[in-house]
Order: C-alpha cells, then sequence, then structure tokens
C-alpha cells in the first residue's frame, strides 16, 4: 500500500499563474481533506469530500477550488496564485468520519513569486 | 478560532529523559488525537482517545485525558534522538464538522 500520495512535492509559481495538486489513495478511504500549513499556525483545513463527487468548504477556501471525481483521486487547483498562497499543503484520508484518524501525504511545498 | 492548543511550544531534552507535552481545548469533544510531524514530511497518527476513557498506552506513548480540565497530556518515555519531531493535538471541532489542530510542540531529543 502506498498509502496517501501528493504530486508534484515541491512547484514554483508566479502570481497570477495557476496549477493543480493531485492527491491520491488506496485504502478506499470515504473522506479526503486538504490543509494547509504556516509557521506557528497548525494545520488549517481548506476543503475536504465526504465520498466520491462531493467536496465543501473548509475553514480557509478562498481562492481554491476542488474536486473528487474518483473515490481515490482528490485534486487542490488555485486558479490565480497569490503570494498569500505560499504554504504547505498536505492531503489527508479517513475512513469512517471525519474526526476519525486521518492518514496524510507527504506535502507539497509551494512558493509564491 | 483554535480547539487545541499545545504547551510547550518547544522542548528540549536529553536522551533517556520522558517527555511531557499537554494539550488544552475550548469545547467538549468525542475524541482527542496525537499526531507526529518529523521535519519535512507529513503528520503520523498516533493515538486516539475517547472523551470517555482517561489513559491509553502505546509503546512508549502514554495519553490522558481530563475532560474535567479539558486537556491531555502525552507522555513519551525513555526518549531516542529519533522522537525529535513536531508534536501535535488535534480534536473535532464544537460542530463536529472538522478536526481541529493545534500549533504543536517542537521536541529535540538531545544524543
Amino acid at each position: 500500500n502506498a498509502g496517501v500520495t501528493q504530486t508534484p512535492k515541491f512547484r514554483v509559481l508566479k502570481t497570477g499563474q495557476s496549477m493543480t495538486l493531485l492527491c491520491a489513495q488506496d485504502m478506499n478511504h470515504e473522506y479526503m481533506y486538504w490543509y494547509r500549513q504556516d509557521p506557528g499556525m497548525g494545520l488549517r483545513l481548506i476543503h475536504y469530500s465526504v465520498g466520491e463527487g462531493t467536496t465543501a468548504k473548509g475553514e480557509v477556501p478562498d481562492g481554491y477550488n476542488v474536486s473528487r471525481l474518483k473515490k481515490q483521486n482528490f485534486l487542490l487547483g488555485l486558479e490565480s496564485a497569490a503570494p498569500s498562497q505560499t504554504s504547505v499543503y498536505f492531503c489527508a484520508s479517513s475512513w469512517i468520519s471525519i474526526t476519525d484518524t486521518q492518514y496524510f501525504g507527504p506535502g507539497t511545498r509551494l512558493t509564491v513569486l | 478560532s483554535q480547539q487545541g492548543e499545545e504547551d510547550p511550544q518547544a522542548l528540549s531534552i536529553q536522551e533517556g529523559e520522558n517527555a511531557t507535552m499537554n494539550c488544552s481545548y475550548k469545547t467538549s469533544i468525542n475524541n482527542l488525537q496525537w499526531y507526529r510531524q518529523n521535519s519535512g514530511r507529513g503528520l503520523v497518527h498516533l493515538i486516539l482517545i475517547r472523551s470517555n476513557e482517561r489513559e491509553k498506552h502505546s509503546g512508549r506513548l502514554r495519553v490522558t485525558l481530563d475532560t474535567s480540565k479539558k486537556s491531555s497530556s502525552l507522555l513519551i518515555t525513555a526518549s531516542r534522538a529519533a522522537d525529535t519531531a513536531s508534536y501535535f493535538c488535534a480534536t473535532d471541532s464544537e460542530y463536529g464538522n472538522k478536526l481541529v489542530f493545534g500549533a504543536g510542540t517542537i521536541l529535540r531529543v538531545k544524543s
């Protein structure tokens, strides 16, 4: 089992550019999440999904969009990147509920210039 | 708003010593979890304790939960250099619709 994987691992964007982060899990989990981690602030939930075809807003959704077309994949899009979106992004998944044990990917370090 | 807050922010100990980290939260919870994050890596789940449990063990880890004080502690016994990491507590939010993570405790174990 690969668990939760994320691509890419690193990315540098210029302000205004767009990109998509891909998350994949092979544990057949229903729930998937995107977080961002900034120094001294812990993890903040961006968007999440409770099943294939569903998405919901988290704590800091502005500037991001998501899609869950397949159960194993959860995509995070930045349509017009801003320097404030410089962060480390983590994808996670869980099996039976949003407050159950979550399994995290290795992260994507994004820098927006 | 942050539900869980860890204390201390940073802790430095010698190998073989015990490390204790604390987490306080604001509203009632169903469960509390502890995660570890090594530098440059994703979070790894350590232990989950439910609101009706007072203590839980896993190897060298001991977690306690005091719901009357709205606090939890994570004890790592006989620490090793490999325990150097950030440790986060996470609780279900007031409305049960997400996990809320604290800012973490940075543990450094010197060999």
